[in-house]
C-alpha cells in the first residue's frame, strides 16, 4: 500500500490564483480530512468527509472547497489564494466510526508546502 | 468546541533521561486521545493513543496517562534516545454522530534529546 499520497510537494502561487491540492489513499478508508499547519499553531482542521458524497467543515474552512466523488480521492481547492493561506497542508485518512464507536487512528500524508506571494 | 492546551512548547533532555509532555482539554465529551510524532519534513505519525475508558497505556519506552476528572493527559518517554528528537502533538477527539468526529490538536512540543 502507498498509504496517503499528496501532490504537489511544493507550490508557489500568486495572490488571486486558484489551485487544487490532491490527496489519495489506497487503504479503503471512509474518513478523510484536510489540516493546515502553521508555526506555533499545531494542526487545524479545514474540511473532512465521512464517505463519498459527504463533506463537512472543520475549524478553518473559509477560502477552501472540497468534494468527495470517490472513496480514494479528496482534493482541496483554493478558490482565490491569499497570503494568509501560506502553510503546510496535510491530508489524513482513517476508518469511519460506526455509531457509538471511538475514533480510529488517522494516517497522514507527507504534506504540501504552499507559499502565496 | 474543544480546546487543547499543550506544555511545554520546547523541551531539552539528556540522552537516557525521561521526558514528560502534558495536555489539557476542555470538552468532557472527548473520548479518544492520540499522540503524534512529527519529524522534520514529514507528516505526523501516531505513536500511542488512549481511550476514555482507560487510565494508562504503555508501549515499550512510551506511556500515556489520562485523568478524565481533571481533563488532562500526559506522554511519558523513558530512556530517551537522539532519535526521539521531534515535535510531538497531543490531540483530543469528539464523536459528533453519523460516523463523524473531529480531532483537535495541541500546538506541539519540540523535544531535543542531547547526546
Amino acid at each position: 500500500n502507498a498509504g496517503v499520497t499528496q501532490t504537489p510537494k511544493f507550490q508557489v502561487l500568486k495572490t488571486g490564483q486558484s489551485m487544487t491540492l490532491q490527496c489519495a489513499q489506497d487503504m479503503n478508508h471512509e474518513y478523510m480530512s484536510w489540516y493546515r499547519q502553521d508555526p506555533g499553531m499545531g494542526l487545524r482542521l479545514i474540511h473532512y468527509s465521512v464517505g463519498a458524497g459527504i463533506t463537512d467543515q472543520g475549524e478553518v474552512p473559509n477560502g477552501y472547497n472540497v468534494s468527495r466523488s470517490t472513496t480514494e480521492d479528496f482534493p482541496l481547492r483554493l478558490l482565490s489564494a491569499a497570503p494568509s493561506q501560506t502553510s503546510v497542508y496535510f491530508c489524513a485518512s482513517s476508518y469511519s466510526t460506526p455509531r457509538g464507536v471511538h475514533s480510529y487512528e488517522q494516517y497522514f500524508g507527507p504534506g504540501t508546502r504552499l507559499t502565496v506571494t | 468546541g474543544e480546546n487543547v492546551e499543550q506544555h511545554p512548547s520546547t523541551l531539552s533532555v539528556q540522552e537516557g533521561d525521561s521526558a514528560v509532555i502534558k495536555c489539557t482539554y476542555s470538552d468532557s465529551a472527548s473520548n479518544y486521545f492520540p499522540w503524534y510524532k512529527q519529524e522534520l519534513g514529514k507528516g505526523p505519525q501516531l505513536i500511542i493513543d488512549i481511550r476514555s475508558n482507560v487510565g494508562e497505556k504503555k508501549d515499550q519506552r512510551i506511556a500515556v496517562t489520562l485523568n478524565k476528572t481533571a481533563k488532562h493527559f500526559s506522554l511519558h518517554i523513558t530512556e530517551t534516545q537522539p532519535e526521539d528528537s521531534a515535535v510531538y502533538f497531543c490531540a483530543a477527539s469528539t464523536y459528533s454522530g453519523a460516523g463523524s468526529y473531529q480531532l483537535t490538536f495541541g500546538k506541539g512540543t519540540k523535544l531535543s534529546v542531547i547526546p
